[in-house]
């Protein structure tokens, strides 16, 4: 089942921040976290790999509820280079293998 | 280092013609997928091969076929295009467990007449 990602869109202003949620039915282990621009493939951002771990990539941060069974993105001081498409995933299958993302987020940060 | 390679990266079909998608990867991991991406939406998983030898059906496996040729070679078979299947099409690879990071190819544009 793929992960329900809020909000779908979202607009800022360079030095705003907002943050994105991802929120799945099933029990989670971890929680991976992309960035597509446009045009492009999806970047790697982080993966979260435990109930209330936060990790960072830039001033990007990331936190994850195993209870609430979601993840939080953080884009703190946003820069320009921050727009694009957020993409949460969630491992599942037998071993792990399977990884199923979300709707995406769109996000257009202005000057 | 090429990573995720995939060809082509543009191709015009007419309904109905057959068209395989390759994809290749040479950071010896062994899970490889196939994702599907249309205009404004997210990524749907297609198939995906956790190991060579092995495939398994994702979210929207209809119309398509895979084949996982070796440990490098993950290839996409639309047997009969429809314009259902216009879509840009990623191939992924990543060690395979969860905690991993995926690589993706740079996706293959699919326009079916």
């Amino acid at each position: 089942q793929q992960p329900v990602q809020s909000p779908q869109a979202v607009i800022l202003r360079e030095g705003e921040d907002a943050v994105i949620n991802c929120s799945s039915s099933k029990a989670l282990y971890s929680v991976h976290w992309y960035r597509q621009k446009h045009g492009e493939a999806p970047v790697f951002l982080m993966i979260l790999l435990k109930g209330g771990e936060q990790k960072g990539h830039e001033k990007i941060s990331a936190s994850f509820n195993e209870k609430k069974q979601q993840s939080s993105l953080y884009l703190t001081a946003s820069q320009l280079s921050y727009s694009g498409t957020y993409f949460c995933g969630t491992p599942g299958g037998a071993a792990g293998n399977k990884l199923t993302f979300g709707g995406g987020t769109r996000v257009l940060v202005k000057p | 280092n090429a990573g995720v390679t995939q060809t082509p990266k543009f191709q015009v079909l007419k309904t109905g013609q057959s068209m395989t998608l390759q994809c290749a990867q040479d950071m010896n991991h062994n899970s490889m997928y196939w994702y599907r991406q249309d205009p404004g939406m997210g990524l749907r998983l297609i198939y995906y091969s956790a190991s060579e030898g092995t495939t398994d059906k994702g979210e929207v496996p209809n119309g398509y076929n895979v084949s996982r040729l070796n440990k490098r070679e993950f290839s996409l078979r639309l047997e009969s295009a429809a314009p259902s299947q216009t879509s840009v099409y990623f191939c992924a690879s990543r060690t395979g467990t969860g905690e991993q990071p995926q690589h993706f190819g740079d996706g293959t544009r699919l326009s079916i007449l």
